[in-house]
């Protein structure tokens, strides 16, 4: 999930296909993880959140998925559909702290 | 209700010129901010508000100032342009500090610094 230089990951999935998006972050004192949803031309909005002292957590269609151990976070997208074609990003927050910090993206591509 | 508003939406400056990016929200949160985008990279938080007539430094404040008069209102300053401000900002707006999903953005302004 983590991009270099100027080039985002991408992540090309069949329509109707489940979607795994991962998400390697820094700071081990972190204990709340967002992953946003950011279409083209347009700001990020909210998917789903989890706090430090869970390991998994389910909306609608979505899954998060914490790895504490490893600093890992994974969103899962069930039955993918060509309106989640966006760019994805992890954001973490250190307890107190009034800042996000922002992962490099994953493009997700659904393929219909 | 137009939630987060910023102005304007696009705008090409050239270097050591100034300008100022508008951000308004309609929602009464106590908390602000603005963000920077740069291509294949994340969000990264220029400056921030905790309230009326409060401002503080994110992880890239330099070149930049803000102002926060009125509750609504949350104003990023470029007072000398450089071609390395080029990039897309967003403002955001939330009425907790904690909770990621009481975060709304704006649809951003995109700066080009000649």
């Amino acid at each position: 999930g983590e991009s270099v230089g100027l080039h985002l990951p991408t992540l090309s999935v069949q329509e109707g296909d489940n979607s795994i998006i991962n998400c390697a972050y820094s700071n081990s004192a972190s204990d709340y993880f967002i992953w946003y949803k950011q279409e083209s031309g347009k700001g990020p909005q909210f998917i789903i959140d989890i706090r430090s002292n869970m390991d998994k957590r389910q909306g609608q269609r979505v899954t998060v998925l914490l790895n504490k151990t490893v600093k890992h976070l994974s969103l899962q997208i069930a039955a993918t559909q060509p309106g989640d074609s966006a760019v994805y990003f992890c954001a973490e927050k250190g307890g107190g702290s009034y800042q996000l910090t922002f992962g490099k993206g994953t493009k997700l591509s659904v393929i219909p | 209700n137009a939630g987060v508003t910023q102005t304007p939406k696009f705008r090409v400056l050239k270097t050591g010129q100034s300008m100022t990016l508008l951000c308004a929200q309609d929602m009464n949160h106590e908390y602000m901010y603005w963000y920077r985008q740069d291509p294949g990279m994340g969000l990264r938080l220029i400056h921030y508000s905790v309230g009326e007539g409060t401002t503080a430094k994110g992880e890239v404040p330099d070149g930049y100032n803000v102002s926060r008069l009125k509750k609504q209102n949350f104003l990023l300053g470029l007072e000398s342009a450089a071609p390395s401000q080029t990039s897309v900002y967003f403002c955001a707006s939330s009425y907790l500090a904690n909770s990621g999903n009481t975060i709304y953005f704006g649809e951003g302004s995109w700066l080009t610094v000649v």
